[in-house]
């Protein structure tokens, strides 16, 4: 069946520095592919999207590349601050309702 | 309050209880889902309904038995759970279903523990 893997599983960057999250999918008819950020005891929020027709983009300090070739997607999160501190989920739309979801990183910041 | 609310916010129950989850959503959204969230997996869609109307069962035990009396609201009914079925069940609403409208607004959740 569909899956999406993402990694890594937990990432611990210094205050400051970049933070990379990739995630892989299986679905080549997948288009679109939310990043939704979970804090800890808090309900997950959508930090970014990207669609199929697009191969990045921006948002502040966050940004989303897709390659559609190799049917993986990244997270890229700069100047990183302790409020980054979360678990990110990954995933990529299937069906019209239906998301794939990876299982998360938890991101930790250093100060 | 705005946005998804979700109640109550934790819940044990034996596994021969019946108990109900209860979701509201004020954003005037058509479509709302049921989520099973448990540690270090991914998100699994359990129900999804549009306009009322449930278009998803995804495999789902029939312990577990959703309700969707409007737009508005969604309830799991809970009946003679299994221990594996502890987990954070989320309620999120979206727009609707198609290209456009499929951002999700989840609810806080409910910490769910079946003993």
């Amino acid at each position: 069946g569909e899956n999406v893997e993402q990694h890594p599983s937990t990432l611990s960057v210094q205050e400051g520095d970049s933070a990379v999250i990739k995630c892989t999918y299986s679905d080549s008819a997948s288009n679109y592919f939310p990043w939704y950020k979970q804090e800890l005891g808090k309900r997950p929020q959508l930090i970014i999207d990207i669609r199929s027709n697009v191969g990045e983009k921006k948002d502040q300090r966050i940004a989303v590349t897709l390659n559609k070739t190799a049917k993986h997607f990244s997270l890229h999160i700069t100047e990183t601050q302790p409020e980054d501190s979360a678990v990110y989920f990954c995933a990529a739309r299937v069906s019209n309702y239906q998301l794939i979801w990876g299982a998360g990183t938890k991101l930790i910041i250093k100060p | 309050e705005t946005g998804v609310t979700q109640t109550p916010r934790h819940l044990v129950m034996g596994m021969t209880n019946k108990k109900s989850l209860k979701c509201e959503q004020h954003l005037g959204h058509n479509a709302m889902y049921w989520y099973k969230q448990s540690a270090k997996k991914p998100l699994e869609l359990m129900f999804v309904y549009n306009f009322k109307e449930q278009t998803e069962n995804n495999s789902v035990p029939s312990r577990f038995s959703p309700e969707c009396p409007n737009s508005s609201h969604l309830f799991l009914h809970l009946h003679t759970l299994q221990p594996e079925d502890s987990a954070l069940y989320l309620c999120a609403s979206s727009q609707d279903l198609g290209q456009g409208g499929e951002k999700l607004f989840f609810g806080s959740g409910t910490q769910l523990s079946v003993l």
